[in-house]
């Protein structure tokens, strides 16, 4: 069973839109909500993160925002750019008991288009 | 520059052969991860470690792969006998505590 979904799968946005990545969860044990941003050829890289006492969370650009009643999180991108252009991963974390499991949603590629 | 190191970044091999991957964690961190990432599944785990012992393979198939971690300074994930849907890029990532994971270059495996 997928512990985190995510969607659209492609996205393609004019530069200057706003890019919207959604996730939602099942798992209300989940502690902690990152966005990793992965470029062709390289390894996933942490954009931004949020735990769950917070519903929004602002790092230039990029700003998550999160339901946690709805199990749901997303990613927006304001005034998105061509180098934005990558794909974008939710993942789910859990850090009880000693363990740290990191789960990933299946992706979003995103496409800016001058 | 701390940052997680993969070994080699290629790999191509014919069916049936030993693969072994290698993994620098980064300085100080406990846990490290394995990841393979495939178009149809995407990034999933395929174990665990912290503090050096297996936390969770459950996502390897037992069979034919084996993850280990000699030292705090290497992480190995072992391929035998390979086969061509073992072809994937596979990430080991590491971290310190209970937030970012940091993730190596990748390796791109090729099995033929």
């Amino acid at each position: 069973q997928q512990q985190v979904k995510q969607s659209p799968q492609s996205l393609i946005v004019q530069k200057g839109g706003i890019s919207i990545i959604n996730c939602a969860y099942e798992n209300t044990a989940f502690d902690y909500f990152p966005w990793y941003q992965q470029f062709p050829g390289k390894g996933p890289a942490l954009l931004i993160a949020i735990r769950p006492d917070v519903s929004e969370k602002k790092e230039g650009r990029f700003t998550i925002s999160f339901n946690k009643s709805a199990k749901q999180f997303s990613l927006h991108i304001m005034d998105s750019q061509p180098g934005d252009s990558a794909t974008y991963f939710c993942a789910v974390l859990y850090s009880g008991a000693g363990s740290y499991q990191l789960t990933f949603g299946k992706g979003t590629k995103l496409s800016v288009i001058p | 520059d701390a940052r997680v190191t993969q070994t080699p970044r290629h790999k191509v091999t014919e069916m049936g052969q030993e693969v072994t991957m290698r993994c620098q964690p980064i300085l100080g961190h406990n846990t490290v991860f394995w990841y393979r990432q495939t178009m149809m599944q995407g990034l999933e785990l395929l174990a665990y470690f912290r503090n050096r012992a297996p936390l969770d393979d459950s996502g390897m198939p037992k069979d034919r792969f084996s993850a280990e971690m000699p030292d705090a300074t290497l992480a190995t994930l072992k391929i035998q006998p390979s086969e061509p849907r073992d072809s994937a890029v596979y990430f080991c990532a590491s971290a310190a505590g209970g937030s970012e994971a940091f993730f190596g270059q990748g390796t791109r495996l090729t099995v033929v």
